[in-house]
Formats: C-alpha cells, structure tokens, sequence
C-alpha cells in the first residue's frame, strides 16, 4: 500500500507570493491533517479535513488555508508569503470514522523556503 | 498549551536505557507518541489514553500519568535504531488524532 505522497517535496518562493502544496492520503483514509514544523516551535497543527469538511483549525492567520477533494487528496495554500513562514509542511492521514485507531500516518513533507 | 518534553537532548550507548518525559499544565484525554529520524517523516509509536494504562512495543513502553498530566516514554536496552527525534502528542479531547498539540521533541542519539 502506497504511503502519504506530498508534492513537491522542495520549493523555494519570495516574500509575497503564495504557494500550494498537495498530499495524496493513503488509499481508504479519508482524513488529512497538515502541520507545519520548524526548529524553534516544532510541529504545530495547521487543520483536518474529512469528508471535504474542515473539521479542526490550529492557531495560524487566516493566510493560511486548505480544502480536500472528493478523493480525499488536500491541498493547502499559503497566501502573501513571510520569512517565518519557512518550514516543512507535513501532511497525515488517518482512516478516520469507526476504524480510527488515532494513528497518523505522515508524509515525508514539503520543504518551504522564503527569501 | 504546548507539552514540555523532557530531556531536550540525551546522548545513550547502545544497550542502556532512556526514559523521555512529556508534561501538560492541562488535562489531558490522550498522549500519543512519534519518532522522527532525520530527513523521514515521523513514525506512530503508540497511544495512551486516560486511565494510566501502560502501552508496550517490543523494547518501547509508554505510561500516562492522569494525576500529574505526564507521559514517560520508556526504551529499554536501546539500540542504534532506536536514535532519532521523539515527540509527544497531547489531545484534551476524545476523537481521535486530529488537532494534536506536540512538545518539541527530545534528540535521542544512540552510540555503539
């Protein structure tokens, strides 16, 4: 069973512009987190999606958004660009509904640089 | 509120024995622990929940203190595998895993 692929892995972008990262969860699980992870603060939660439904947000500006798809694949997006903003962006999939163990099943992340 | 992970750092041989703190100031439904090697996405250890129910893996063990909101992660007779970075995840609410709040993680590094 193929893992949490994110796309793209790298990506380097100015102060000002925006960016968009996607995850394609593991086949069947149809709940996505994101979350952003830096030296200072580690892994902080973005949101949860499940169903196409945000059901959980973290405490970040509202430049920072994300959707799901019907086929579970989420995309979040990062608007007006700041240099704290550097990170890697994980992404996480769980099954979700009545076989929720609680584990997440993490991807290997999209590394965003800001100049 | 974010836990606090304790030690930051801890530098082992291989064959001791490491025991990695995660503490709440609030009330905690469930701890959930990760490691991370470098470069590679963290790794599900295991869940506790509420009620002081000790978890086993293997050589990895976990307890969950209700009274005190701690978590101990337990690795016992480490070996090189065992080196990376090992957070904590903490959920006052029941529902499963989403919105996790993690410590920043303690550096585990194990030396033949």
């Amino acid at each position: 069973k193929a893992g949490v692929t994110q796309t793209p892995r790298y990506l380097i972008k100015t102060r000002g512009q925006q960016v968009t990262l996607s995850c394609s969860p593991i086949s069947g699980h149809r709940s996505v987190s994101w979350y952003q992870q830096t030296p200072g603060q580690g892994l902080q939660f973005l949101f949860e999606y499940f169903s196409e439904t945000q059901r959980n947000k973290g405490n970040f500006p509202g430049r920072f958004s994300g959707r799901q798809f019907s086929n579970s694949r989420s995309e979040m997006n990062v608007s007006t660009l700041e240099l704290g903003d550097s990170a890697l962006y994980l992404c996480a999939s769980r099954p979700g509904g009545a076989t929720n163990t609680g584990e997440l099943f993490f991807g290997e992340g999209s590394r965003l640089t800001v100049l | 509120q974010q836990p606090v992970q304790s030690p930051q750092a801890v530098i082992l041989r291989e064959g001791e024995d490491a025991v990695i703190n995660c503490s709440s100031s609030k009330a905690l439904y469930s701890v959930h622990w990760y490691r991370q090697k470098h470069g590679e996405a963290p790794v599900f250890l295991m869940i506790l929940l509420k009620g002081g129910e000790q978890k086993g893996h293997e050589k990895i063990s976990a307890s969950f203190n209700e009274k005190k909101q701690q978590s101990s992660l337990y690795l016992t007779a480490s070996q090189l595998s065992y080196s990376g970075t090992y957070f904590c995840g903490t959920k006052r609410t029941g529902g499963g895993a989403d919105g996790l709040t993690f410590g920043k993680g303690t550096h585990l590094i194990i030396q033949p």
